[in-house]
Order: C-alpha cells, then structure tokens, then sequence
C-alpha cells in the first residue's frame, strides 16, 4: 500500500540555522500540506501546495519558511533560521481522490 | 468549515463496540464530515468520511444523523492498538481542504 514518507526522523539543529524537511508524497497525488504539533498541542496547519504553488498558507508560515517541489517525488519544508519555538513534530500529508489526506510518520525537529 | 465538539475522552473495553460521537451544528449542506485519529505522536491517519448517507469500511461505520448535525464513528471490535485520539473534521471539499484539528477524543481501550 503507497504511503508518505519523511526524512529525517529526527533532526536537531542550533538556533539560527537553515533545517530542510523533506517528504516523499503518494506518487499520483497533487495536493499536498505540511502541518506541524508542538508536544502536547494540537496539530496545526502550516501550507498548502498544488501545482508547483502554494494554495494556502497559515499564520504561522511567515517568510522563514518556505516549499518546493524540486523534482517529481520530493516535496520539502525549509526553515532559513530557525527559533526555540520551531521545535516540534512536522507533518508531510498528500491528498487522495476523495479529500482525504494520507500523512507521513513525521520529522521531529528540536531547536537548541 | 463548520466547528465540531466531541467528547474529551472515552473507554472502550477491548472487543467491545467503540461510539464515537461528535455535534457539527452548524455544517452546511456540502460540507463532508471526515474522522481521522493519532495514535501517539505518530501521523494522523484517515479512517472515514461521509455526507449525508452511513458508510462502512474496513476500520469503522460512519453514522449521520439525517439532519446532519451529528455523527458517530463506531469502532464495531476494538482493540488496545486503537487507543488513540480521534478526531471529527468538517471540510468543504473542492477547495484547498486543509484540515483544523481540535482536541478530538482520546479513546482508552482497556483489557
């Protein structure tokens, strides 16, 4: 059964450096999202991205962060300098022909 | 999309029935009720969606009531791996579809 898939599973960085998260979405789909949990919060929607656009971005995507599709299969979130309070899990989803989103198992990402 | 409520939380005894409710009041007539669940801090994961009519599938049965304002996601056998928290999201399909997360039921299936 396809499923999405995320690298790394964990990453640690020092404040103030670029972090890229990448994705491996369901191979026919064409939506995808990125979503983020801070421990112990709710999960929270961070953008959107149809044909090599973003679609709809939240609040908390401001211009530190940015996606890209750089080739047919890779889907990732870059974060140029990264804050204390990034810290958290991030979330990969694509969307199937019925609107349900499939997501990925995560990256989680501590920010020293 | 329309705001739901559920439950905080919830048991289950293993093997038994797991009833899930959630209020959508204010849906609107093509917004589609969709139940997704987390087990532990791992990715959330699709169960179900609906619109108006019940629906079945291999993990669960979508219940809605006929005037829409309400729906049960039952868990017809439920075992420990379906500790989780459980989540009812109303989208409105056709659009971006980006899902709000509440807080969702946390459901507790013991021996």
């Amino acid at each position: 059964e396809p499923e999405v898939t995320q690298t790394p599973s964990h990453q640690v960085t020092q404040m103030g450096q670029e972090v890229i998260l990448r994705c491996v979405p369901i191979s026919n789909h064409l939506y995808f999202y990125w979503y983020r949990q801070i421990l112990g919060q709710k999960v929270e929607f961070l953008v959107s991205f149809y044909n090599n656009e973003i679609s709809e971005k939240s609040e908390i995507f401001d211009d530190q962060f940015s996606v890209e599709r750089p080739d047919g299969s890779n889907f990732t979130l870059k974060i140029r300098s990264t804050k204390l309070e990034d810290s958290a899990m991030y979330f990969c989803a694509s969307r199937g022909t019925y609107y349900e989103q499939y997501f990925g198992p995560g990256t989680r990402l501590t920010v020293t | 999309d329309a705001k739901t409520t559920q439950p905080p939380s919830m048991d289950c005894a293993e093997g038994r029935a797991a009833n899930l409710p959630c209020n959508h009041s204010t849906i609107s007539g093509n917004e589609y009720v969709y139940w997704y669940r987390q087990i532990h801090s791992q990715g959330p994961q699709y169960i179900i969606h609906g619109l108006k009519n019940n629906e079945t599938n291999e993990m669960a049965s979508l219940i809605i009531t006929e005037d829409r304002k309400s729906s049960t996601l039952i868990l017809p056998h439920a075992t420990l791996r379906d500790t989780a928290v459980y989540y009812c999201i109303v989208i409105l399909t056709g659009t971006a579809s980006k899902l709000t997360f509440g807080t969702g039921t946390r459901l507790q299936v013991t021996l």
